[in-house]
């Protein structure tokens, strides 16, 4: 059965760093896409970005390049999102997903993390 | 705002038959790119309802169909039931910008 495993909900402070973990199992991670996908309080889906862990190529949305770093780990099965410094705006719903190729499906689904972010 | 663009919200009675329609453009959809749709119920991560256009994961039932036409592209729901109620994205891919996964804005089905 192939699960997307993401770590748990956080709570941070204005400025603070953060790095948030999506652990692929029951399928070859290094052959499919990761992307992280954002949903703000009320809001709809946006994509932030995809990895291929194979060869670590990875893509930005324009509306997230530079705001967020997305990376790999081939040894442990782990994708990850990471913030150097937190806005409040950041506070959603963050969920990992997997696809064959940018352009088809997110086949499978995390369960999402939760961050809040405020003073 | 979404590149593809979806009504915020439809509505349908139990048993109707309700379509969300998604608009883009030369560089996504009407570029031959695949459409894609996800169903997520409220609290819940999102689910693949469709996938290449009209084709349904296992265990989806074939009251969910999607189509494709152009720069635009559908998804029908019939025989609706209250458990449909829930919020319907469609994604595809533009190929401006060194390429990009696209979100539409998101619909709002509700089951009167």
């Amino acid at each position: 059965e192939v699960q997307l495993v993401q770590s748990g909900a956080e709570v941070k402070k204005p400025g603070e760093s953060l790095k948030i973990s999506c652990k692929g199992s029951g399928y070859s991670f290094t052959n499919y896409w990761i992307g992280w996908v954002r949903q703000m309080p009320g809001k709809g889906l946006e994509w932030m970005g995809i990895i291929y862990p194979g060869d670590s190529d990875t893509r930005y949305s324009p509306s997230f390049q530079g705001q967020v770093t997305i990376s790999a780990d081939k040894s442990s099965y782990t994708a990850y999102l990471q913030w150097s410094s937190l806005k409040a705006s950041d506070t959603a719903m963050y969920y990992c997903a997997r696809q064959v190729n940018p352009a088809e499906s997110f086949q499978d689904w995390g369960q999402g993390t939760l961050i809040t972010v405020s003073s | 705002q979404s590149v593809l663009t979806q009504p915020p919200s439809v509505s349908g009675a139990p048993g109707q038959r309700v379509t969300i329609s998604c608009t883009g453009s030369s560089s996504n959809i009407g570029a031959h790119y695949d459409v894609h749709w996800y169903q997520q119920l409220p609290g819940t991560a999102p689910k693949l309802l469709i996938y290449g256009n009209n084709n349904r994961p296992s265990g989806v039932p074939d009251r969910f169909s999607g189509s494709k036409s152009g720069t635009s592209a559908s998804l029908a729901i019939t025989g609706l039931q209250a458990e449909d109620e829930a919020a319907y994205y469609c994604q595809s891919y533009d190929s401006s910008l060194s390429g990009y996964v696209m979100f539409g804005g998101g619909t709002k089905l509700t089951v009167l």
